[in-house]
């Protein structure tokens, strides 16, 4: 599946580190959508940006900062993570009608491994 | 709000063996619902989907029906290969809303 891209696919960042995750779909989407995947835990929605507007923010700390460009273009910055952030971070994009009414499913990125030493 | 339960895991079947995940799901209205697929090291594919009760999805010889009166949408196939060795992730979008809430995964183990 090329639809939805990430990069980078590994990252292994310090605790005092910035950097960031890059997320693009080809798919002609309007909603993008970041997940945190962690070992035995549900998996966690982040962000929800539905034609470039945050709609969504759940309780997400604020050393995770999200941005969205565009319509296909959507990062994950990053800055003083603690080593509980390691993770599989997934991007995945949806259709949605205008005003979000409309149950279309998501298509995944194939995630970034984050390890925070 | 929504919920969704599925069994836990991890299930281990032979080769050719008959596969149920079981999902029930709590959710006001009529929701969509979803079975997503994650094979090591690669991220969550769509499986199939229902979009409306008595529905049937079907993909690569995996089926469920979206039973409205028992809440459920379960996950079969009749003959497993290796390569159905993954994590099954059952999901809904509730009426009105394109947000996914998923279960907490099953995985699947398929031996020769």
């Amino acid at each position: 599946e090329t639809g939805v891209t990430q990069t980078p696919r590994h990252l292994v960042m310090g605790m005092t580190n910035k950097k960031s995750l890059k997320c693009e779909q080809h798919l002609g989407h309007n909603a993008m959508y970041w997940y945190k995947q962690s070992a035995k835990k549900p998996l966690e929605l982040m962000f929800v940006y539905n034609f470039k507007e945050q709609t969504e923010n759940n309780s997400v700390p604020s050393r995770f900062s999200p941005e969205c460009p565009n319509s296909s273009h959507l990062f994950l910055h990053l800055h003083t993570l603690q080593p509980e952030d390691s993770a599989l971070y997934l991007c995945a994009s949806s259709r949605t009608s205008g005003t979000g009414t409309a149950s279309y499913e998501q298509y995944f990125g194939p995630g970034t491994r984050l390890t925070v030493t | 709000g929504n919920s969704v339960t599925q069994m836990e895991g991890p299930v281990t079947l032979s080769e050719e063996a008959f596969l149920t995940i079981n999902c029930t799901y709590t959710a006001t209205g009529y929701p969509s619902l979803f079975w997503y697929v994650q094979y090591p090291g690669e991220g969550l594919q769509l499986l199939l989907k229902a979009t409306k009760a008595d529905d049937k999805g079907s993909n690569k010889g995996f089926e469920a029906t979206y039973r409205k009166e028992t809440t459920s949408f379960h996950l079969e196939k009749g003959s497993v290969q290796v390569s159905d060795s993954a994590v099954y992730f059952c999901a809904l979008t509730g009426a009105g809303s394109y947000q996914l809430t998923f279960g907490k995964g099953t995985k699947l183990s398929v031996i020769p």
